[in-house]
């Protein structure tokens, strides 16, 4: 069966110091992938997804990066972090839209 | 270009009354419709989807959602809401494919009062 594994649960970062969150999915394979956003009040916001290897589409021009190094994994990045960074992030993947997503349980990113 | 919409981002019933949250499309194709439930500090969870088969689809833990064309509507319900039904829920619509995305709503909140 598939599944989506993300980590960290939960981080506490200063402003200015880098970031990484990983995200890989098992079971399956050339899954579109996904990374979202939760602020506040803002609901879900799409920041990057990959239909490939090393194929990134940036949906929002921010502060943020993504790689996807291999096939089932796709890594958030950034080299300084801002206040504004803050949120709950979520990886998603599928193999097809018409299937809807599974998402990971997600990272708690606290900028302070 | 496709979008969502749900009305109200806030929603207070009492445990055993029905639950209704609304959400209309905008597609200029035949969409893809999605109900997801997220708990607090949780990921998104799939209740349901519709794709094209029975407009009436159920869901999981007794949700169900009505597809109807004329109104561009996919509104979520359940007869009787419990406490454990409280919960932010999204929809979201899509066309379907390997390379569409899908598009969410902003989302309802859902509080249950005993």
């Amino acid at each position: 069966s598939q599944t989506i594994h993300q980590w960290p649960a939960t981080l506490v970062q200063p402003v200015g110091s880098p970031l990484s969150l990983e995200c890989t999915v098992e079971g399956t394979s050339n899954p579109n992938l996904y990374w979202y956003r939760q602020a506040a009040g803002r609901g879900l916001q799409l920041l990057f997804y990959s239909v490939g290897i090393g194929q990134i589409s940036s949906e929002v021009p921010q502060n943020l990066s993504a790689s996807r190094p291999q096939d089932r994994q796709f890594i958030l990045s950034s080299k300084k972090l801002l206040l504004s960074d803050s949120g709950f992030y979520l990886c998603a993947w599928t193999l097809g839209s018409g299937m809807g997503y599974t998402f990971g349980s997600g990272t708690r990113l606290t900028v302070v | 270009a496709q979008s969502v919409t749900q009305l109200g981002s806030h929603v207070s019933v009492s445990e055993g009354a029905l639950v209704l949250l609304r959400c209309n499309y905008s597609s200029s194709v035949p969409p893809y419709l999605f109900w997801y439930v997220q708990y607090p500090n949780q990921g998104l969870q799939l209740l349901l989807k519709y794709t094209s088969a029975a407009t009436l689809v159920k869901g999981i833990n007794g949700f169900e959602a009505e597809f109807k064309k004329s109104e561009t509507s996919f509104h979520l319900t359940k007869p009787s809401a419990h406490m454990s039904d409280a919960a932010e829920y999204f929809c979201a619509v899509t066309s379907g494919g390997s390379q569409g995305n899908l598009i969410f709503g902003k989302g309802t909140k859902l509080s249950v009062k005993p």
